[in-house]
């Protein structure tokens, strides 16, 4: 069974820093591409970032919002995703899902997996 | 950065209605798009791939169209279970982008 179990959400002040996990089974984590998409309260979604697989060299792309701020790392051996938040402000505040989505391979790509989700709350 | 547009942000219909939701994208992302539905409280769960490829599983009420910058998900016959938010995401280039969503609502 396939399974992103995300961890790691919690209360953090303005500024402040916060890890969150995502710990993966049930597919070759160490192939994939992996993505961070969040969605603030009440909000639609976003796409946060992209972290590569070994074969390319686990480079990274962010949106603008987050970059420089955020940093996406994986481990491998751990099948684990995750997400370093740094200079932490009130509208980072959001469910965090950890995500393989469909479409990096190619048009027919049909596998796209999402975690639960773990609610980061930024607030003083 | 590619902008998608969806329209309508919300709609009321009812059960065995036919329902059609848009998204537009700013500059041509020939087929690379999926259309999501989330329920509350849920993780989005994807339905259509490569704008116009049934997910395994997703009923044959949904179909998707499209291809350039004009894309369409269809639901042939609202069920109740259909009534949730749709969002399009394109994944041409970086950043990926959704579009804003769909709330579909009981009429």
């Amino acid at each position: 069974e396939v399974q992103l179990v995300e961890s790691g959400g919690n209360l953090v002040q303005p500024g402040g820093s916060l890890r969150v996990s995502c710990v993966v089974s049930g597919f070759i984590f160490s192939n994939q591409y992996m993505d961070w998409v969040r969605q603030a309260p009440g909000k639609g979604l976003e796409w946060i970032g992209r972290i590569r697989n070994k074969v390319n060299s686990y480079t990274t792309e962010y949106a603008a919002s987050v970059k420089g701020r955020f940093t996406i790392s994986r481990d491998d051996a751990k099948n684990s995703l995750y997400l370093q938040m740094n200079s932490l402000k009130t509208e980072d505040t959001a469910v965090y899902y950890c995500a393989r989505l469909g479409g990096w391979i190619g048009a027919t790509d049909a596998f796209d997996v999402w975690g639960q989700g773990t609610m980061v709350t930024v607030s003083s | 950065d590619i902008q998608m547009t969806q329209s309508p942000s919300s709609l009321s219909a009812s059960v065995g209605d036919r329902v059609t939701i848009t998204c537009r994208a700013s500059q041509g992302i020939r087929n690379d798009l999926g259309w999501y539905q989330q329920k509350p409280g849920k993780a989005p769960k994807r339905l259509i791939y490569a704008a116009s490829s049934l997910q395994s599983g997703v009923p044959s009420t949904f179909s998707g169209s499209g291809s350039g910058t004009e894309f369409t998900l269809t639901i042939s016959s609202l069920q109740p279970e259909d009534f949730a938010t749709y969002f399009c995401l394109q994944h041409n280039s970086y950043p990926l982008t959704f579009g804003q969503g769909t709330k579909v609502e009981i009429k």
